[in-house]
């Protein structure tokens, strides 16, 4: 099985512009969640994806919305960037019925200026 | 005091030492218990997926949870360069599918040739 596809793998983006992350989960695998990953903080969870439904979400502002498809595939937006959203932004997928654990794709490294 | 508790390290040991990493964690609903291994521009990758409290063992890798301390370890047995990385526990409750899964900030450790 081909394992979490995430792109694109780096991004340079200015202050003020906005973004979009895109994720391709594991075939099977309805879940998407996505964490933001800096050298500070660690892996901080931004939101989760269920069928198409928002099923749990991290203590993050509004600029990070998300969205999931029918094909499961998911895509993550920030507006607004700022410095700080600098990151690796990490993409999961799971068979969410078994508690299967996640399974990563390698991210996006997103770069603000 | 944070939910999960992960000494960033770095940690550094001869090849083939027996290497001891470990977490600890506030939230006694914890019960199910992973360690990810992530190298330098990748994702995390599951090394262990443990059910409350016992060990588990898999090649030169050992899990064990003391779910009465709220403490976890992964024991690496012979260690090789090949296993330098950052070493991420997480974790989460009994809720199964509802769940957050919580990450520890992960230990960097190099095993030295």
């Amino acid at each position: 099985k081909a394992g979490v596809t995430q792109t694109p793998r780096y991004l340079i983006k200015t202050r003020g512009q906005q973004v979009t992350l895109s994720c391709s989960p594991i075939s099977g695998h309805r879940s998407v969640s996505w964490y933001q990953q800096t050298p500070g903080q660690g892996l901080q969870f931004l939101f989760e994806y269920f069928s198409e439904t928002q099923r749990n979400k991290g203590n993050f502002p509004g600029r990070f919305s998300g969205r999931q498809f029918s094909n499961s595939r998911s895509e993550m937006n920030v507006s607004t960037l700022e410095l700080g959203d600098s990151a690796l932004y990490l993409c999961a997928s799971r068979d969410r019925q078994s508690n299967s654990p996640l399974h990563f794709g390698n991210g996006t490294r997103l770069t603000v200026t | 005091q944070k939910e999960v508790e992960q000494d960033p390290g770095p940690l550094s040991v001869p090849e083939g030492a027996i290497v001891s990493l470990n977490c600890t964690y506030s939230n006694s609903a914890f019960q199910y218990f992973m360690w990810y291994r992530q190298y330098s521009r990748k994702g995390p990758e599951l090394l262990m997926y443990t059910y409350s409290s016992g060990n588990k063992e898999d090649g030169r890798f050992t899990a064990q949870v003391d779910k009465s301390s709220k403490y976890i370890s992964l024991f690496i047995r012979d260690s090789q360069p090949s296993d330098s990385a950052t070493y991420l526990c997480a974790m989460s409750g009994p809720r199964r599918r509802d769940d957050k899964i919580i990450f520890g900030k992960g230990t960097r450790l190099h095993i030295l040739p």
